[in-house]
């Protein structure tokens, strides 16, 4: 059974820093890319990024309204993904989701299994 | 960024009913569409992958369909769980972005 915990969520002051983890289970996390996506209260969901691979280099992409200020990593052996937020804005408060990605050739690559989210409140 | 424009917001039906949402892009996107329900407090659940694909496990009661800059997810005949809010994501291009959601909910 595939499993995502997401964790590291709380209470910063704007400008602050907080790194949330997410810990993978069941499937072979070293073979999948990973993405953050985020949702305030309230509202809609936002993709944050993504990170490959090791067979792709790792390398990321991330939604504008967070490049330059998150840093998304992982670390196979211990089948986890991190997401590094610096710069904390009060539009940055959302609940964190992980999730998994399923890239196909034919189909493109798409979420296919979520964390229960993690929850960052940004206030002084 | 690629836009997807939701419609309707908001959609009141029976149970029984069938239902449609619409989700159209602001470009073209082939096929490269999910949908994904998600009920109050709970993470999203994946639903229709590639446009028109059904996710191992979701009821054969959903079913999607669409290309380009128009795709629709059906709903036959509404069961209780089916109120939920449902959310489009185009994954195209860079960065993926979502439709703003559609709340449905028991008439």
């Amino acid at each position: 059974e595939v499993q995502l915990v997401e964790s590291g969520g709380g209470l910063v002051q704007p400008g602050g820093s907080l790194r949330l983890s997410c810990a993978a289970a069941g499937f072979t996390f070293s073979d999948h890319y990973m993405d953050w996506v985020r949702q305030a209260p309230g509202k809609g969901l936002e993709w944050v990024g993504r990170i490959r691979d090791k067979a792709h280099s790792y390398t990321t992409e991330y939604a504008a309204s967070v490049t330059g200020r998150f840093t998304i990593s992982r670390d196979d052996s211990r089948t986890s993904m991190y997401l590094q937020m610096n710069s904390l804005k009060s539009e940055d408060a959302a609940v964190y989701f992980c999730t998994r990605v399923r890239a196909t050739t034919y189909y493109g690559s798409y979420s296919d299994y979520w964390g229960q989210g993690t929850l960052v409140t940004v206030s002084s | 960024d690629i836009q997807l424009t939701q419609s309707p917001s908001f959609l009141s039906a029976s149970l029984g009913d069938r239902v449609t949402i619409t989700c159209r892009p602001s470009q073209g996107i082939s096929s490269y569409l999910a949908w994904y329900q998600q009920k109050p407090g709970k993470a999203p659940n994946l639903l229709i992958y590639a446009a028109s694909t059904l996710q191992s496990g979701v009821p054969s009661r959903f079913s999607g369909s669409g290309s380009g800059t128009e795709f629709t997810l059906t709903i036959t005949s509404l069961q209780p769980e089916d109120f939920a809010t449902y959310y489009c994501q185009q994954h195209k291009s860079y960065p993926f972005t979502f439709g703003q959601g559609t709340r449905l909910e028991i008439k």
